[in-house]
This record gives structure tokens, C-alpha cells and sequence, in this order.
């Protein structure tokens, strides 16, 4: 079975500074990972995606995630946070190579605030 | 190019109310997935379907809830019967055939019982 833990259900950082959001996952076959945005009463976004190939992966809005294997994490950064970065954000595993057709199975979310 | 639509965006109903939550997917995509976001409990799949196929409803719960997504029109998710406890935002999403079945979501109907 396929799980996501995020560390951090709220991450508070300034205006400019680096952003981390973590994410560990848990998988029986090599996963496909993806780092969702949420802003409040909207759907989510999808900012990248791991499928295998490199394992740094640049996202949109300026957002990049690298996977290791040898971690099992796909930790999400930024390296200078926008006030228009606060929003609440999902890591995602998807076991496409299982039965499971692509659902997603996501973490708790983590909630980032940017302060000035 | 129409994202994911959804629709009613609010819906408020009675307890014992029927509730029915529209899907449609973006233009050429022909998956449907189906997930509820519940206070303090995060997102759930619920269930995926093709059309007029249920291809994984393993994330359903076995009563009062069910889905179809019909060779014309949206994807429908219904729940007979609504309780308190069914208050909550139901996002779709959709993907093209093909790995890695990236998915784009809508913006989700939030359902209140009361």
C-alpha cells in the first residue's frame, strides 16, 4: 500500500527566504510523485511531477522537487518565497505501475505562510 | 482549452436530500477520478471510472454513494440520503489516456448538510 507522510502540517517563513516543504512516501513499485498547490476554495494545482526520468524536477512558479530513492522523499523548494506562495500544498504518490490506474494517494497537506 | 468544470460549485442540502455533483473533464481526456476532502482528514480518492465503465470504486463508500460517467455528458456523483457527516469539498479530475495519468482537477463542489 502507498502512503505520504508530510512533515509540517504549517511551515511559516519571510518574504525572500528559501522555501522546504518535505514529503516521504511509501511505495511497492517505483512511484510516480507529484507536488499539488491549493489555494483557499480552489482546486488544486499541479506544480511538477517525478516520472522517472530526472530526478530534479523544475515545476512552475519557480518550484522544484528532487527525488531520492535511497530517502524516499521528494522534497519541494523554493528559493526565495513570494507572498503569493501561501496557499496549502499536497505531495502525491501515484502507483501506476500496480493495479491502482493512476489514483493518487496524498499527504495531510502542508499550509505555508509567508510573512513580510 | 476548458479546464476541468464543475458544477454546482456550492450545494447545500437537507439531511435525508439527494445530492448529484457534476464532472466535466477536459476536452479529450477520458478518465475521471473522484476525491472528497474532509476537515482534518485530508484527500480521499473515492473512485475512477471511464466511460461508461467503474474501473476502481474502492474509495466509495458501500452505501448511499455511487458514480457514473456515461458515453454522453459529465461524470455524476451521487449521494442518496445525505448526512452531516457527507459535508464536505468533492474535487474531479481528469486525465488522458497514457502513463503517467497526470491529473488535472476542477474546482470542486462543497457540499453542506444541514
Amino acid at each position: 500500500a502507498q502512503s505520504v507522510t508530510q512533515l509540517g502540517s504549517h511551515v511559516s517563513v519571510s518574504e525572500g527566504a528559501l522555501v522546504l516543504l518535505r514529503c516521504n512516501y511509501s511505495s511497492s513499485v517505483p512511484p510516480y510523485l507529484f507536488w499539488y498547490v491549493q489555494y483557499p476554495n480552489q482546486g488544486l494545482q499541479l506544480l511538477l511531477k517525478y516520472t522517472s526520468a530526472a530526478t530534479l524536477v523544475k515545476g512552475i512558479n519557480g518550484f522544484e522537487a528532487e527525488f531520492k530513492k535511497s530517502e524516499t522523499s521528494f522534497h519541494l523548494t523554493k528559493p526565495s518565497a513570494h507572498m503569493s506562495d501561501a496557499a496549502e500544498y499536497f505531495c502525491a504518490v501515484s502507483d501506476v505501475g500496480g493495479t491502482s490506474y493512476g489514483k493518487l494517494t496524498f499527504g495531510q497537506g502542508t499550509i505555508l505562510t509567508v510573512h513580510p | 482549452n476548458a479546464g476541468v468544470m464543475q458544477n454546482p460549485r456550492h450545494l447545500v442540502r437537507r439531511r435525508g436530500q439527494e445530492a448529484r455533483l457534476r464532472c466535466s473533464p477536459m476536452k479529450g481526456h477520458s478518465h475521471v477520478y473522484w476525491y472528497r476532502q474532509l476537515p482534518e482528514e485530508g484527500l480521499k480518492f473515492m473512485v475512477y471510472l471511464q466511460k461508461e465503465n467503474i474501473i476502481d470504486e474502492s474509495g466509495m463508500p458501500k452505501e448511499r454513494f455511487s458514480a457514473e460517467f456515461p458515453k454522453e455528458g459529465p461524470s455524476i456523483l451521487r449521494i442518496q440520503q445525505v448526512v452531516r457527516g457527507d459535508s464536505a469539498a468533492y474535487f474531479c479530475a481528469s486525465s488522458s489516456q497514457g502513463l503517467p495519468y497526470e491529473q488535472y482537477f476542477g474546482p470542486g463542489t462543497r457540499l453542506t448538510v444541514t
